[in-house]
């Protein structure tokens, strides 16, 4: 099994919807992160958590939310779903016990906002 | 602004030989540059990662230089095989170990048998 799993992989959503990315982890690590990817663009941070009782937000956070629900859940919100939402979103996890912030990636959900 | 530019085009070699690519940021001073590969459909795998104290890093057929005077990282897999193609991220963070990266584009690379 997968040490970061996201859920779902893919999904189609309307303009207005509100839907949610779940991201679960198996390593153990505290902190969280989530990217998300458009071409020629790479990775772009939108929130992250060092613990169940921090969040900070990232560099593209405005229309998103999130909830750490427990050391191993962080799940992305999108409060009213946007056409340029559409982008491959990432979730990652590190340890801080390790110097370089070396950082885990799940496989990806990708979104699509008719 | 803190910019990271990798290579937008990209990279077709033969098999066999030495593939490089580069990594150029500005304004900006990181404790440390990781690489990363990305296949499609999948997420950023970490490959190395190099301190600013350090010239090069090595692991199996994986190179990696870092000079901070030119503010570059390069990136070396040499003989180079089909198994190779896959787009290669840059990232860099700062000694405050806030956990937070910024990531170049990528540059993909295409080895051909």
């Amino acid at each position: 099994d997968a040490d970061v799993t996201q859920t779902p992989r893919n999904r189609i959503t309307k303009t207005g919807k509100r839907i949610m990315l779940e991201c679960s982890q198996t390593k153990g690590h505290d902190r969280m992160y989530w990217y998300r990817q458009d071409p020629g663009l790479g990775l772009r941070l939108i929130y992250y958590s060092f613990d169940v009782k921090d969040i900070n937000k990232g560099e593209i956070s405005d229309g998103y939310s999130v909830s750490r629900q427990a050391q191993a859940k962080f799940s992305l919100s999108l409060e009213s779903a946007i056409p340029n939402q559409t982008a491959l979103y990432f979730c990652a996890t590190s340890d801080p016990g390790l110097s370089g912030n070396i950082q885990y990636f799940g496989a990806g959900t990708r979104l699509s906002v008719l | 602004s803190q910019k990271i530019e990798q290579n937008s085009e990209a990279l077709n070699i033969q098999e066999g030989k030495t593939a490089t690519l580069t990594c150029n940021y500005t304004n900006y001073s990181p404790a440390y540059l990781q690489w990363y590969r990305q296949d499609p459909g999948r997420g950023p795998v970490f490959l190395l990662l190099i301190r600013e104290n350090e010239k090069e890093k090595r692991k199996e057929r994986l190179k990696v230089t870092f000079d901070t005077t030119l503010k570059q990282s390069l990136f070396h897999i040499t003989a180079s095989q089909p198994a190779d193609s896959a787009t290669y991220l840059c990232a860099l963070a700062r000694a405050s170990n806030t956990g937070k990266l910024i990531f170049g584009q990528g540059t993909t690379l295409q080895v051909k048998p």
